[in-house]
């Protein structure tokens, strides 16, 4: 399929080192966070999510933190390998809005470097 | 079926025609999404379906678009006289519906107006 996010903002890394992916949203009502991985011809994957009533959650790799004081949302991948190459995206929902449908950002790819 | 399946996987039209494009959501999701996601953007929402309820049509971007969803299941997105910029990557997703929670996205459709 066609590759996506073509003029999206690039995090470069090297292999085994620790990413971190950043998010800001606008907000403040927004009680539902998520982060998905897109490779290039496939949908997004999902990777982790957190509610507003949590500050940090951990999955395999992967930790998400939230910051709701000032608005940020950000993914940490320890230990990147070749295969964590992708567009990252955040998403929200807000109880406000009445609309179930998560609100993506623009995205962030990311280059592991062999 | 085991995840979110659309068709086709690529569509390549004339500016002017009409398309359609379908999506069949994992069995026992009752609701389904569709989004549009544009070359090097997110994922733009275009409409949201829930059970029985009316569905949610505030992101479709013009009258041309037009979607249904026929016995809870399967979701055809309907594009009328296509135009150049409605080229994009089209995604289904669907879920549960238990509160707010992750979405299983299918692999798109490309489609491309020439």
């Amino acid at each position: 399929g066609e590759s996506v996010g073509l003029h999206l903002p690039t995090l470069s890394v090297q292999e085994g080192d620790n990413s971190i992916i950043n998010c800001a949203y606008s907000n403040s009502a927004s009680d539902y966070f998520i982060w998905y991985k897109q490779e290039s011809g496939k949908g997004p994957q999902f990777i982790i999510d957190i509610r507003s009533n949590m500050d940090k959650r951990q999955g395999q790799r992967v930790t998400v933190l939230l910051n709701k004081t000032v608005k940020h949302l950000s993914l940490q991948i320890a230990a990147t390998q070749p295969g964590d190459s992708a567009v990252y995206f955040c998403a929200e929902n807000s109880r406000d809005t009445g609309r179930r449908a998560l609100t993506f950002g623009s995205g962030t790819r990311l280059q592991v470097q062999p | 079926g085991a995840g979110v399946s659309q068709s086709p996987s690529n569509k390549v039209t004339e500016k002017g025609k009409d398309v359609e494009l379908r999506c069949d959501p994992i069995s026992g999701h009752t609701a389904l999404y569709w989004y549009r996601q544009s070359l090097g953007q997110g994922l733009e929402f275009l409409i949201y379906f829930q059970g029985n309820s009316a569905p949610d049509k505030s992101g479709l971007p013009s009258d041309r678009f037009s979607a249904e969803r026929t016995g809870g299941s399967v979701s055809t997105l309907t594009i009328q006289r296509t135009q150049q910029e409605d080229s994009a990557v089209y995604l289904c997703a669907s879920s549960l519906a238990r509160g707010y929670e992750k979405l299983f996205f299918g692999s798109g459709t490309q489609l491309s107006v020439l």
